[in-house]
């Protein structure tokens, strides 16, 4: 059964703090990504990564950089967390060349910056 | 620039009913489509997908429909249930500069299926 598991649930920090999220699958997939949902504007792709060490940016790069130094495992990075990266963080991963391109999503993480 | 739009924020049904979610793109390149449910507090769970080759998939009691030349897909859910009430959210696949892929999602409906 595939699965994907994000670090935490839940999560509060202060402003100009530095955050990781982690990420990990155990899918052996080549893709994963980073998301951010907030109300009314749906799934935006914050990075991306489709091999070790390699990384493309998503639509809102902004404030965040990512690492991905082991296949399984990618983490997101908060530099210097403001209150407007306060919301739901969602890892996904997906096979490489896969005709569906369906991705697998973990369970996300709140995170609340004050 | 909102490549896939869900135009209905919330959408609103009886059990046993027929649902029907709405998604616009204008990326005549996209060639692959899904749909996405989620629950509040939990990440999204793929349930449907559609190739531009086709223009209908079924499993069981979701189908998606795709009209290229209008560029609009739906999805049907007949009949409704209560654990049917979700965000449902519409993607499109594209590639990317590295040669992989990513999906485009919509900003999603809220669908209510009251008992």
């Amino acid at each position: 059964d595939v699965k994907v598991t994000q670090s935490s649930r839940y999560l509060v920090k202060r402003t100009g703090e530095k955050v990781f999220l982690e990420c990990v699958q155990d899918m052996d997939h080549e893709n994963m990504f980073w998301y951010r949902q907030d109300p009314g504007l749906g799934l935006r792709l914050i990075y991306f990564s489709y091999d070790v060490k390699m990384k493309e940016k998503g639509d809102i790069p902004e404030g965040y950089s990512v690492s991905r130094e082991k296949k399984e495992r990618f983490s997101l990075i908060l530099e210097s967390a403001s209150t407007n990266q306060t919301s739901m963080y969602l890892c996904a991963s997906s096979l490489f060349g896969l005709v569906s391109y369906e991705q697998y999503f973990g369970p996300g993480t709140r995170l609340t910056v004050t | 620039d909102q490549q896939v739009k869900q135009n209905s924020p919330s959408l609103s049904v009886q059990e046993g009913r027929i649902s029907i979610l709405n998604c616009d793109y204008t990326n005549s390149m996209f060639d692959y489509f899904l749909w996405y449910k989620k629950y509040p507090a939990e990440g999204p769970t793929f349930l449907i997908s559609i190739s531009s080759i086709k223009d209908k998939n079924e499993d069981g009691r979701f189908t998606v429909f795709l009209n290229k030349s209008a560029k609009h897909l739906s999805l049907h859910i007949v009949p409704s249930q209560p654990g049917d009430s979700a965000v449902y959210f519409c993607a499109a696949s594209t590639p990317t500069q590295g040669g992989s892929e990513k999906l485009v999602f919509g900003k999603g409906t809220k669908l209510t299926v009251n008992p």
